[in-house]
């Protein structure tokens, strides 16, 4: 069956890199597409960005400039990298399979990343 | 960006009561819309797509409705279960946008 599961690191300090992994299993990366959805404590669900099955990706401009998605199709596994942390940035990020056209189906259980010193 | 807006910002039903979120778009979705229940700690589980699809496995008493800029998730006779945090989300366009939640609780 299908499944994502985020995996990185809890604490992150303020300006440094979060880098987190989504790996899949059920489905190739290759005809499926990943979005990652983060949502801050209390708060709701923000969309952050997506690569497609192609490889090609996009983002949500309010972030574009410190986002990076990517993937290695022979793990099966997505990648996210954002850089210039702050505490804002503290949430349970989630990866979900995007299908065209489709709502997230699959989601992952989340990671969560809290941003402090 | 289309901007999703959902009341009531939280909601107490009885036992068997029936409930209604609303979920209103900032431009027309054209049905692209599809609801989700979060309990605490969890992720996110779709229930509803296309305004009115039924996911796989989810009870008959949630039913979506709408079209255009307006949507509604009704709960059919309210289970313990159904008690958690409910999201619209649009698929018309990116970037993905979601509405603000709705808080249901069982009174």
């Amino acid at each position: 069956q299908v499944q994502l599961k985020e995996s990185g690191p809890g604490l992150v300090q303020p300006s440094q890199t979060l880098s987190l992994t989504c790996t899949v299993s059920g489905l190739s990366l290759t005809s499926n597409s990943v979005s990652w959805i983060r949502q801050p404590p209390g708060k709701g669900l923000e969309w952050m960005g997506v690569i497609w099955s192609n490889g090609g990706t996009d983002y949500n401009s309010a972030i574009k400039s410190r986002l990076s998605i990517s993937r290695d199709t022979s793990k099966s596994q997505v990648f996210l990298k954002m850089n210039s942390l702050q505490t804002e940035d503290t949430a349970m990020y989630f990866c979900a399979r995007n299908v065209p056209g489709d709502p997230f189906d699959y989601w992952g259980q989340g990671v969560m990343v809290t941003v402090s010193s | 960006d289309i901007q999703m807006t959902q009341s009531p910002p939280s909601l107490s039903a009885s036992l068997g009561e029936t409930v209604s979120i609303e979920c209103r778009a900032s431009e027309d979705i054209y049905s692209n819309l599809a609801w989700y229940q979060q309990k605490s700690g969890k992720s996110p589980q779709l229930l509803i797509y296309y305004a009115s699809s039924l996911q796989d496995g989810v009870p008959s008493r949630f039913s979506g409705s709408g079209s255009g800029t307006q949507y509604s998730l009704k709960i059919s006779g309210m289970q313990p279960e159904d008690e958690g945090v409910y999201y619209c989300l649009q698929g018309s366009k990116y970037p993905r946008t979601f509405g603000g939640g709705t808080k249901l609780e069982l009174k």
